[in-house]
């Protein structure tokens, strides 16, 4: 079955640091994966998609799909970044509306 | 361009109960996809609407129903309402060629 993991519930950081939030998936094939976010108070929105290869407010993410990963990467984590974060992977086979998400982490970023 | 919108915000039932939620789809949107989000959990798949067809479900019991409109806005309905429903519930709308989804504020719903 499709699944996404993300090994971390909560990751915090300092202002200034390197910030690598961690997604793994299970799907055999050639996956398009996303990134949401959700800001305090705001609604989930759409960070990042793979197939974009775009850098949104200095994120990066890269698909390996040899480690079956999708991490999200941003060299210098700025206190606006707080927020919770979740992968997600369309299910293959359902309809290509069903996302299946991660469990979410939530990144802090400190002053 | 007007977002995807949702009511009502906040709910209270009991157990046993019946509740309905409605969802405004973003303008120019075909689908409707409908989720649940546990405290503590990423959001789950209920089902999906295109065109006012239901176009695919997750694992929800049947108790959990929904329609589609011609303006493409959408109901959830829950039926015999249970401690677990406790949730907050997101609706998310698309283009149909596209996964890209947009979600609403969500719904939060208490089941006492």
């Amino acid at each position: 079955a499709q699944r996404v993991t993300q090994p971390e519930k909560l990751l915090s950081v300092f202002k200034g640091a390197p910030v690598e939030l961690k997604c793994n998936y299970s799907y055999s094939g050639s996956p398009e994966l996303f990134w949401y976010v959700q800001y305090s108070r705001q609604r989930l929105q759409l960070l990042l998609r793979h197939i974009s290869r775009e850098s949104i407010k200095g994120f990066t993410a890269d698909l390996n799909k040899g480690e079956t990963s999708f991490h999200l990467k941003k060299p210098f984590a700025q206190e606006e970044d707080s927020a919770m974060y979740y992968c997600a992977l369309p299910s293959y086979g359902g309809s290509q509306g069903n996302l299946i998400f991660g469990k979410g982490t939530k990144l802090s970023v400190k002053p | 361009e007007t977002g995807v919108t949702q009511s009502p915000t906040h709910l209270i039932k009991t157990r046993g109960q019946q509740v309905t939620l409605r969802c405004s789809s973003q303008s120019g949107h075909n689908t409707v996809s409908w989720y649940q989000q546990a405290l503590g959990q990423g959001p789950q798949f209920i089902f999906q609407y295109y065109r006012e067809e239901e176009n695919g479900r997750g694992n929800f019991p049947p108790r959990f129903s929904g329609l589609q409109f011609p303006n493409y806005s959408s109901e959830l309905n829950v039926n015999a309402l249970e401690l677990d429903d406790s949730a907050l519930y997101l609706c998310a709308s698309s283009l149909r060629d596209k996964e890209t989804q947009y979600f609403g504020p969500g719904t939060r719903l208490l089941v006492l």
